[in-house]
């Protein structure tokens, strides 16, 4: 069975800082990589996969995300956060045809 | 692209009746949809994997009758709380499949009073 951590619960942040959320998973095979947003009483908005291809993916809001394959990590980064930017982060893996993993989340707080 | 919905957004309903959830994909069409429920600050809880024309899988725990799943069509898939109790309010999120990627819904909050 595959698992994913999200070491960081919270990651506190002020506002044009940068930030970096750590996503490790397991699994010895290859696996799809997400990276969803969550905001308050909202759905997951996708912000960035990995399928294949380049190891570096940029998603929406300018964040990006590095697959490391050696290091099985997926830490999402933006060079500079905004308020808005607060929000739930959800890391998910999947491999094959099975289900989502998710991550238990960490809170993005960014303040003035 | 890829946009899912959901309805209704929340409900309120007394306890021992039954709450129907809709969720459906707007621009493309999903054989596998997923139901999950979230606990407040907590993660995603994976329910069942609806697929199109067959039976829902439920994952462990997940009362089959009390949670009753049908996906009558390729943009729809529907979630029915039976008899719904106190213990069953919550925030529903669905997805969808499209091209290797679950896209969701806004999610539906419940409660029952």
């Amino acid at each position: 069975a595959q698992s994913v951590t999200q070491l960081d619960s919270q990651v506190p942040v002020f506002e044009e800082a940068p930030v970096e959320l750590r996503c490790n998973y397991s699994s010895s095979v290859s696996v799809y990589l997400f990276w969803y947003v969550q905001y308050p009483n909202q759905g997951l908005q996708l912000l960035l996969k990995y399928l294949s291809g380049s190891t570096l993916v940029k998603g929406i809001n300018g964040f990006e995300a590095e697959f490391n394959k050696s290091q099985t990590s997926f830490h999402l980064r933006k060079p500079s956060v905004h308020i808005s930017d607060t929000a739930e982060y959800f890391c998910a893996v999947r491999r094959g045809y099975s289900t989502l993993t998710f991550g238990k989340g960490t809170m993005l707080l960014v303040s003035p | 692209g890829a946009v899912v919905s959901q309805h209704p957004s929340r409900v309120i309903c007394k306890s021992g009746t039954s709450v129907k959830i809709e969720c459906r994909s707007l621009d493309f069409q999903a054989t596998t949809m997923f139901w999950y429920r979230q606990f407040p600050k907590q993660s995603l809880m994976l329910m069942a994997t609806s697929n199109e024309g067959s039976k829902a899988t439920y994952e462990q725990g997940v009362e089959k009758d009390k949670f009753l799943i049908n996906h009558a069509s390729l943009t729809l898939s529907t979630l029915t709380v039976t008899s719904a109790h106190p213990e069953d309010s919550s925030f529903y999120i669905c997805s969808a499949l499209f091209q290797e990627t679950q896209y969701f819904g806004p999610g539906t909050r419940l409660l029952v009073l």
